[in-house]
């Protein structure tokens, strides 16, 4: 099984600021990688998939990118319903598996 | 609008069988594979397996095989995670989830259902 490493497991970040998120695959993934927001007490929803393609309705503050083996989600520009737990995806290889969280604190 | 819809939360003892719902609506239900998802109290995302309601071609993570079984009924919309033997273990959030295959992202999700077993 790919094993998904998320960090930090907790960023602070102040209301229009900017939080960076790392995602890092055990064996590569071929940019078969998506992210999940969480928000306290609902289920999961996807923002990107393919590595940095947004998914339906995702605003554009929402970018995921990729830099060697590494996978990065960005949020420009906090917003108050942005303060979540994100989840990153493979879906390279079976199983899929997640990350074990990050999660986007008010600063 | 796509939908998937579980069934409310259930609270059992150890040793007893249950069977959990999600039910899928404004798309079609048959041709999209649906995943159930386990996640254990404060802690993070667990792929316990999916199913293409088409045919029933299902598949477990190894680490949940044997230990649920999974089905659907395309005739009702509806998926099922089922298990025969609750443990305490078990006490979790379950969340079922639509993908386009069976190892893809997942694009909708249900609201949860909350199985807690407890003595």
């Amino acid at each position: 099984e790919i094993v998904m490493t998320q960090s930090p497991a907790t960023v602070s970040v102040s209301p229009g600021g900017r939080a960076t998120l790392s995602c890092r695959a055990s064996q590569t993934v071929s940019g078969d990688l998506a992210w999940y927001q969480q928000r306290p007490g609902l289920g999961p929803r996807l923002l990107i998939y393919g590595t940095s393609t947004r998914a339906t309705g995702i605003p554009a503050r929402f970018s995921g990118s990729e830099s060697g083996s590494e996978f990065t989600l960005t949020i420009s520009s906090l917003q108050s319903e942005d303060f979540a737990v994100y989840y990153c995806q493979q879906y390279h290889k079976w199983p899929p598996s997640f990350g074990g969280g990050t999660r986007v604190e008010i600063k | 609008e796509v939908q998937l819809v579980q069934s409310g939360a259930q609270v059992k003892t150890p040793g007893e069988s249950l069977r959990i719902s999600c039910k899928g609506s404004g798309y079609k239900f048959a041709t999209f594979w649906i995943a159930w998802v386990r996640q254990m109290p404060g802690k993070g995302l667990e792929f316990m397996g999916i199913i293409y309601p088409g045919d029933s071609d299902t598949r477990y993570s190894p680490s949940f095989e044997g230990q649920v079984t999974i089905s659907a009924d395309k005739s009702i919309s509806t998926a099922y995670l089922q298990w025969s033997s609750l443990k305490a273990s078990d006490t979790a959030m379950y969340y079922c989830a639509r993908g386009v295959g069976p190892i893809y992202d997942f694009d909708f999700w249900g609201q949860g259902t909350l199985v807690t077993v407890s003595s």
